[in-house]
């Protein structure tokens, strides 16, 4: 089955700083990556997603990178504020006959803390 | 649309018992999903579906049971609930259709404890 890592597990960032969240994947199917932000007690939200025929995705201060031959994606985060500290979380899957995602193999999470 | 609810929010179990955790859709998605996330650590897959009559092992399916009669509900059976079943459990629904966007919609979660 497929195996999701994510690093670092903690990131502490100034605020107005950049912050970088890096996960690798094991299996060459999966073709959907997802990034979830979960607060403190709270369920996980999706702020951006990606699809392997595509190699960045940009939203406002929000990006993400793919790179299918090693198997790696990144959440980049620019002019960090105080609301984006939380858990962030990777996540792949493979798009099935469908077209939906059977189920999604996430990491393990990174706490994103912006000191002011 | 109320979208993804779930009942109960919280719930103590003895060693043994047995319960259900309810999920219900009314974003008329075809796809439904039941996660588990233990503390610090990323949501585990328990079992999918992806549509009425059909459903599918994630990757911690033992020790649980799911059926799915409607497009609305997804409810997920523990039996013989064990401590290590000690976790928040969260229930997703995405509307996929081939080209469709996948987003994965979750509900606030069950948190559940086994003594």
């Amino acid at each position: 089955g497929e195996n999701v890592e994510q690093h670092p597990s903690t990131l502490s960032v100034q605020e107005g700083d950049s912050a970088v969240i890096k996960c690798t994947y094991s299996d060459s199917a999966s073709n959907y990556f997802p990034w979830y932000k979960q607060e403190l007690g709270k369920r996980p939200q999706l702020i951006i997603d990606i699809r392997s025929n595509v190699g960045e995705k940009k939203d406002q201060r929000i990006a993400v990178t793919l790179n299918k031959t090693a198997k790696h994606f990144s959440l980049h985060i620019t002019e960090t504020q105080p609301e984006d500290s939380a858990v962030y979380f990777c996540a792949a899957s493979s798009v099935d006959s469908g077209g939906g995602a059977d189920g999604l193999t996430f990491g393990k999470g990174t706490h994103l803390i912006i000191q002011p | 649309n109320a979208g993804v609810t779930q009942t109960p929010k919280f719930r103590i179990l003895k060693i043994g018992q047995s319960m259900t955790l309810q999920c219900a859709q009314d974003m008329n998605h075809n796809y439904m999903y039941w996660y588990r996330q233990d503390p610090g650590m990323g949501l585990k897959l328990i079992y999918y579906s992806v549509g009425a009559g059909i459903t599918d092992k994630g990757e911690v399916p033992n020790g649980y049971n799911v059926s799915r009669s409607t497009t609305e509900d997804f409810p997920l059976r523990l039996e013989l609930a064990a401590p290590s079943q000690t976790s928040v459990y969260f229930c997703a629904s995405s509307y996929s259709t081939s080209g469709s966007a996948l987003e994965q919609y979750f509900g606030p979660g069950t948190r559940l404890t086994v003594t």
